[in-house]
């Protein structure tokens, strides 16, 4: 069946660091795929998507491109913030429900 | 974009009690709601799929008679914790698919149930 495998973490950064958290995913078809963010105490946010090959989704700094030739969708940020840690999914759509990855903590220091 | 608003945000229990968890969609109307639950350090456990007017739809493991859905209006999914106890514990979210947007879901801001 479909999934998505993220990178484990937790991922420790220092401010300004550039990031990036991989996510790739199986499927049939042509699936959307969506980074989500829960920070800490708070309910899932939706980061940023994309419905098609070649998209790129983007938001807050963050960017990640739909990459069917390998089945890809990593999230990617040029200059991390103390604010931007959370917990971060990538997930897929299959059938009108969302398939999540595991998450991947991400922890940035001053 | 649309809003999902989940009730209470925090609750705490006794042991043996029930605790009912709200999930409404504010601006729009949703037929489909899903109830997840995320454990420590783990990802979001997709428990149940809740269709207006018809019985919600059980993911394996979850017992539907201990995790009560009524999805009885198309902005309202209800769960219900039945004689809750100390592993119930859990953050709880629910999310509620747009219609016609290609599976877009909106989520709730959870709800952290704690069992005493």
């Amino acid at each position: 069946g479909d999934s998505v495998t993220q990178m484990e973490g937790p991922v420790t950064l220092s401010e300004e660091a550039f990031l990036t958290i991989n996510c790739t995913y199986t499927a049939t078809g042509y699936p959307s795929l969506f980074w989500y963010v829960q920070y800490p105490g708070e309910g899932l946010q939706l980061l940023l998507k994309a419905t098609k090959a070649d998209d790129k989704g983007s938001n807050k700094g963050f960017e990640a491109t739909y990459r069917k030739e390998t089945t890809s969708f990593h999230l990617e940020k040029g200059s991390v913030q103390v604010s931007d840690s959370a917990v971060y999914f990538c997930a897929l759509n299959s059938n009108y429900q969302l398939i999540w990855g595991a998450g991947t903590k991400l922890i940035i220091k001053p | 974009g649309a809003v999902v608003s989940q009730h209470p945000s925090w609750v705490i229990c006794k042991s043996g009690t029930s605790v009912k968890i709200e999930c409404r969609s504010l601006d729009f109307q949703a037929t489909t709601m899903f109830w997840y639950r995320q454990f420590p350090k783990q990802s979001l456990m997709l428990m149940a799929t809740s269709n207006e007017g018809s019985k919600a739809t059980y993911e394996q493991g979850v017992e539907k008679d201990k995790f009560l859905i009524n999805h009885a209006s198309l902005t309202l999914s209800t769960l219900t914790v039945t004689s809750a106890h100390p592993e119930d514990s859990s953050f709880y979210i629910c999310s509620a698919r747009l219609a016609g947007f290609g599976g877009e879901l909106f989520f709730g801001e959870g709800s952290r149930l704690t069992v005493l």
